[in-house]
């Protein structure tokens, strides 16, 4: 399978708790972004990074939040101090951007759905 | 005011019916403009692009108005299998965030 790959795809924990969720790009891909979608809405934006560069974050992304893409591939989200309002399906997407690349759409991996007890 | 609007749904039709769905946007410097389908608990998954000139693939035809900042989506003879919500989704610029509406959500029935 050569999509977009998140892990894991359930995450169950305690208020309080820290979680940190990976997503693995399509291996081509430049850009890989983050969204967060809740229950009867579409997905929100979070961030995205260009290649290891995170080049914009959303005003949802509270200090609590932190995304790395340390060698441009792969990603992680961490979130501190979980929240009952944390609770959410997080979506990856990646694209590849550029050039004759100008207008790809984005691929979104399964999901990670957190649940905050 | 979100900065895209769908109707809220839901839509219940028969198979064979035809249905539209409508999307306005508010940014009038949006350069893309996307048609994605979300089953149940799944990922969204790109259904189509949309052109100033309109674009169809098989039973799907997209328009896009400008000057109205609308969005439609026309889906022809319907099926059981296209039950899902479809979400209208706006790029500011390629390569950046997508901005996605609320989503519309259609069942067909046999």
């Amino acid at each position: 399978d050569t999509g977009v790959s998140q892990d894991p795809r359930h995450k169950i924990t305690k208020r309080g708790q820290n979680v940190t969720f990976r997503c693995d790009p399509i291996s081509e891909h430049n850009r890989l972004y983050w969204y967060r979608q809740t229950l009867g809405q579409g997905p929100e934006f979070l961030t995205y990074f260009q290649n290891e560069a995170q080049l914009e974050k959303s005003r949802l992304l509270s200090d609590r939040f932190s995304a790395e893409r340390p060698k441009g591939s792969f990603s992680t989200l961490e979130i501190q101090r979980t929240e009952q309002g944390d609770s959410a399906m997080y979506l990856c997407a990646s694209s590849l951007t550029g050039g004759e690349y100008s207008n790809q759409p984005q691929h979104f991996g399964d999901g990670t759905r957190l649940s905050i007890l | 005011r979100k900065e895209v609007e769908q109707d809220p749904g839901p839509f219940n039709v028969p198979e064979g019916a035809t249905v539209a769905f409508n999307c306005t946007y508010s940014n009038s410097a949006s350069q893309s403009f996307f048609w994605y389908r979300q089953d149940c608990r799944k990922e969204p998954k790109l259904l189509m692009s949309v052109y100033s000139s309109g674009n169809e693939d098989g039973r799907f035809t997209a328009q896009l108005n400008r000057a109205s900042q609308y969005i439609s989506l026309l889906i022809r003879d319907s099926k059981l299998s296209d039950s899902a919500t479809y979400l209208c989704v706006v790029n500011r610029q390629a390569g950046t965030a997508l901005i996605f509406g609320k989503g519309t959500t259609l069942s067909v029935s046999s």
